[in-house]
């Protein structure tokens, strides 16, 4: 089906674990995003990607590990996990509006929900 | 940092009254603004993009006012189903993605 999806949903770690949170989207298109949302901090955005072998920090880069060889995947790897780490993960896709430097809306994949013990 | 601000609520209405959200930004750079709706353990969802002649979807009216920099939202004749998180969203005008807010919380009640 086409969309973006996030797996695994539900990911339950120890902390010092490497973890990998998987985004795939079918709609090619060039930016990808990947944030965390935690109670209080609202959407935070931790890394994104203009194209495949671009890829920038965002808000909250430390701790997380990014790789875009495809356009459609996405994954962000936790090195080793720590306890604030804990927090639901969503990824994200988008075009760019024409030359405007803006963008079109994202589209949103259902989230991974990741607890660090 | 730029920043997006929003009244958390939560605003409890009673179903079919009208209520209306205001969200302020910062960064008088912005060019793209948007209003994401998301439910409880859910993702976020466009609820409709703001121009800024206004625009309106059915129940949904949103309108841009750059002098003041803030976007709002109003919903007519609200049902239970609109209960959800309602996220003021603003585009930087940079590669860095959009700004969101931390949501306004409504809760319609019968």
């Amino acid at each position: 089906d086409a969309g973006i999806t996030q797996s695994p949903r539900y990911k339950i770690t120890e902390t010092g674990r490497q973890v990998t949170l998987m985004c795939h989207q079918t709609w090619s298109h060039s930016y990808m995003f990947w944030y965390r949302q935690d109670l209080g901090h609202g959407l935070r955005l931790i890394y994104y990607s203009a194209a495949a072998d671009i890829t920038d920090k965002g808000e909250v880069p430390d701790g997380y590990v990014v790789s875009r060889s495809k356009t459609e995947n996405f994954p962000l790897t936790l090195e080793s996990a720590t306890r604030s780490q804990t927090s639901v993960y969503f990824c994200a896709s988008s075009t760019l509006a024409g030359g405007s430097g803006s963008y079109n809306e994202q589209f949103f994949g259902p989230g991974t929900r990741l607890t660090v013990l | 940092r730029k920043e997006v601000e929003q009244d958390p609520g939560p605003f409890n209405v009673p179903e079919g009254a009208t209520v209306a959200f205001n969200c302020t930004y910062s960064n008088s750079a912005s060019q793209s603004f948007f209003w994401y709706r998301q439910d409880c353990r859910k993702e976020p969802k466009l609820l409709m993009s703001v121009y800024s002649s206004g625009n309106e979807d059915g129940r949904f009216t949103a309108q841009l006012n750059r002098a003041s920099q803030y976007i709002s939202l109003l919903i007519r004749d609200s049902k239970l189903s609109d209960s959800a998180t309602y996220l003021c969203v603003v585009s930087g005008g940079g590669a860095d993605g959009l700004t969101f807010g931390k949501g306004t919380h409504l809760i319609i009640q019968p």
